[in-house]
């Protein structure tokens, strides 16, 4: 069974700041991918970034990147230059490889972007 | 226009309705998937199809029944609706294959459903 865990309910951070959303997982499967998606008020789910288990880079999409610690089982989200824009819930996902690619989220993360 | 449209949008029902939610893609995409959204417990997975004629259970599939009746086409119905049935559902597709990038799923818009 696969588990994800986001501990901070919810985010403050000043526009043009640079945040960290904490994202931890737990699985036995030896490949998986990681997800992060956003959901804005108006309520869709929207990508914006994956980070394959083997992958030896971290990812970066724009102003989002993901620091990922395999060892520490963590994949965090950071997003640089926050814009009032970004305020939304986050929320981290993952998937085991092979043919079954269902998601398992985890709880999200509120950020509030203040002026 | 959107590749992946829910319809309804909204919907408000009574306990004991039938209610069908309906998915179309313009993806491409083999595999769909539905899901439903609760305040503070995140995305949990109701039911999920590779293609046409495969159909998997998920998460939480009681109460719940779907139909795939083409490639882009991924139906979800309540036979008999309960108020704790009120969420907001998410359709979902994603390509074939493994985990990359390129398995990402994309969502709808979703479909806010208040059972009475």
């Amino acid at each position: 069974a696969q588990k994800i865990t986001q501990t901070q309910p919810g985010m403050f951070v000043q526009e043009k700041e640079a945040v960290t959303l904490d994202c931890t997982y737990d699985t036995s499967d030896p490949s998986y991918g990681l997800f992060w998606y956003k959901q804005p008020s108006s309520g869709e789910m929207i990508f914006l970034i994956y980070q394959g288990s083997y992958d030896q880079q971290n990812a970066t999409e724009g102003r989002y990147s993901l620091n990922f610690q395999k060892a520490r089982k963590s994949a965090n989200l950071v997003i640089s230059a926050s814009q009032l824009g970004d305020s939304a819930m986050y929320f981290c996902a993952m998937s085991p490889t092979g043919t079954a690619s269902k998601l398992t989220f985890g709880t999200g993360t509120r950020l509030q972007v203040t002026l | 226009d959107a590749d992946v449209t829910q319809t309804p949008r909204n919907r408000i029902t009574k306990t004991g309705k039938r209610i069908m939610l309906e998915c179309s893609q313009t993806k491409g995409h083999d595999r769909m998937y539905w899901y439903r959204q609760d305040p503070g417990l995140g995305l949990r997975l109701i039911y999920y199809s590779f293609d046409v004629k495969d159909i998997n259970k998920g998460e939480i599939s009681d109460g719940y029944s779907v139909s795939r009746q083409a490639q882009a086409k991924f139906s979800l119905s309540l036979e008999s609706a309960i108020p704790n049935q009120t969420a907001l559902y998410f359709c979902a597709t994603s390509r074939q294959g493994g985990v990359h990038r390129t398995d990402t799923q994309y969502f709808g818009p979703g479909t806010r459903l208040t059972v009475l």
